[in-house]
């Protein structure tokens, strides 16, 4: 089956700091990735959708300066948390549809935890 | 817009007892239906889907049926094991709609043994 991977799978960063985190389709290519964010013990949360070549789609309340996203390849993800606080320490979940194939099913990556001290 | 409503846990069953997770939706045209598994400390990993009315997903012992009368998908297992023990999330999608895929609040399934 389709394989999305992420890195890292756990970050540890200080209050104030910028932290990067790649979601990657492994075998095959993605015209449409989503980023998802888990708080303990709850579902998850669309944050964006990510569009190869153009802006990311934000959903109502992220703040897309606050997250930022590119999609600069058909593979490739990035969310940049800026500015990093406490609160934002979450589980961070991608996923990626097949651009190759007329289905809605999206592949999960297997989540970075980020913890903001 | 689109919704999911899931069966709210946790559920906590015996080794080989029988496994129901309600779910029902409410959507606009003709969505696709998904059950997502979540182990301790890992993203989600698909379990089964259905795309269209009276399809059945199954897989690893798990079944599903799309019900468009009832908009229902509720997952089912005849006995589950305690490996099974995980978070279930039903979703839905919709490839009208390019980001649309609406998860349940996740239902915690404990099997001890």
């Amino acid at each position: 089956g389709a394989v999305v991977s992420q890195h890292p799978s756990r970050v540890i960063c200080k209050s104030g700091t910028s932290v990067k985190i790649e979601c990657r389709s492994l075998d095959f290519q993605a015209t449409t990735m989503f980023w998802y964010r888990q708080f303990p013990k709850q579902s998850l949360m669309l944050m964006a959708t990510s569009n190869e070549g153009s802006k990311a789609t934000y959903e109502q309340g992220v703040e897309k300066d606050k997250f930022l996203i590119n999609h600069a390849s058909l593979t490739l993800s990035t969310l940049t948390v800026t500015s990093a606080h406490p609160e934002d320490s979450s589980f961070y979940i991608c996923s990626a549809r097949d651009s190759g194939l007329n289905t809605d099913t999206q592949y999960f990556g297997p989540g970075t935890r980020l913890t903001v001290l | 817009g689109n919704s999911v409503t899931q069966m709210e846990g946790p559920v906590t069953l015996s080794e080989e007892a029988f496994l129901t997770i309600n779910c029902t939706y409410t959507a606009t045209g003709y969505p696709s239906l998904f059950w997502y598994v979540q182990y301790p400390g890992e993203g989600l990993q698909l379990l089964l889907k259905a795309t269209k009315a009276d399809d059945k997903g199954s897989n690893k012992g798990f079944e599903a049926t799309y019900r468009k009368e009832t908009t229902s998908f509720h997952l089912e297992k005849g006995s589950v094991q305690v490996s099974d023990s995980a978070v279930y999330f039903c979703a839905l999608s919709a490839l009208y709609n390019n980001n649309d895929m609406r998860f349940g609040a996740g239902t915690r399934l404990t099997v001890k043994p």
